[in-house]
């Protein structure tokens, strides 16, 4: 019964390949997020959206792709992987009116060797 | 755009004692500024949060004072005990900004039983 469930885990790969996270939240809310976390700890947002629209694309590369099939599923796509993308990769989501309020999953841990 | 500053980057208290965290942000239109605990493993939870029209809010160990002034706020933990051992992250928000958080670097909170 997670809330904010987020697959895989763990995720291990080689430079150049192409890879996907997937995020899931069975709260019924209506925006979801990507935020990335770097070895630092520092947290910093990457796409929100909301009911399926992209409503918030902060600067990074175009490799990073977000797709949301529907508003309870926000899937992140990065191509060509490269060194720097590794990181924890949490998605969050929130609901009107507290959209400030943001509830996140437990996070990807992703490793580019 | 917002910028939140957070110290001490680490703290060590002994278990009974207080601990304080401290934050700063530049932007005077923020009115929203939540705190969240980071267990190990774990994505960011929410813990307390409070408004520009509160100066301070309590929740049983935990408080939360804003001094919008100053532009700084801060987080209490009376009677620290050792699963208070996280990562603690201050944001800030603009009303305007719908759901962009602007996170700080955390806090690394170690209680020494």
């Amino acid at each position: 019964d997670t809330a904010v469930s987020q697959t895989p885990k763990y995720l291990v790969t080689q430079m150049g390949n192409d890879k996907s996270i997937k995020c899931e939240q069975n709260l019924g809310h209506d925006t979801m997020y990507w935020y990335k976390q770097d070895s630092k700890k520092f947290l910093k947002i990457m796409f929100s959206y909301n009911n399926k629209e992209l409503i918030i694309n902060e600067t990074v590369p175009n490799r990073f792709s977000p797709k949301s099939p529907d508003k309870a599923h926000l899937n992140l796509h990065i191509n060509s992987l490269e060194l720097g993308d590794s990181a924890v990769y949490f998605c969050a989501s929130s609901q009107a009116p507290a959209v400030e309020k943001l509830f996140f999953g437990s996070g990807t841990q992703l490793s580019v060797l | 755009g917002e910028n939140v500053e957070q110290h001490p980057s680490t703290l060590s208290v002994q278990e009974g004692d207080s601990a304080v965290i401290k934050c700063t942000y530049s932007d005077s239109a923020s009115n929203y500024f939540p705190w969240y605990k980071q267990e190990l493993g774990k994505g960011p939870q929410l813990i307390i949060d409070i408004r520009s029209n509160v100066g301070e809010k309590k929740d049983q160990r935990i408080a939360v004072t804003l001094n919008k002034t100053a532009k700084h706020f801060s987080l209490h933990i009376t009677e620290t005990q050792p699963e208070d051992s996280a990562v603690y992250f201050c944001a800030a928000t603009p009303n305007n900004a719908g759901n962009m958080l602007t996170f700080g670097g955390g806090t690394r909170l170690m209680v020494k039983p």
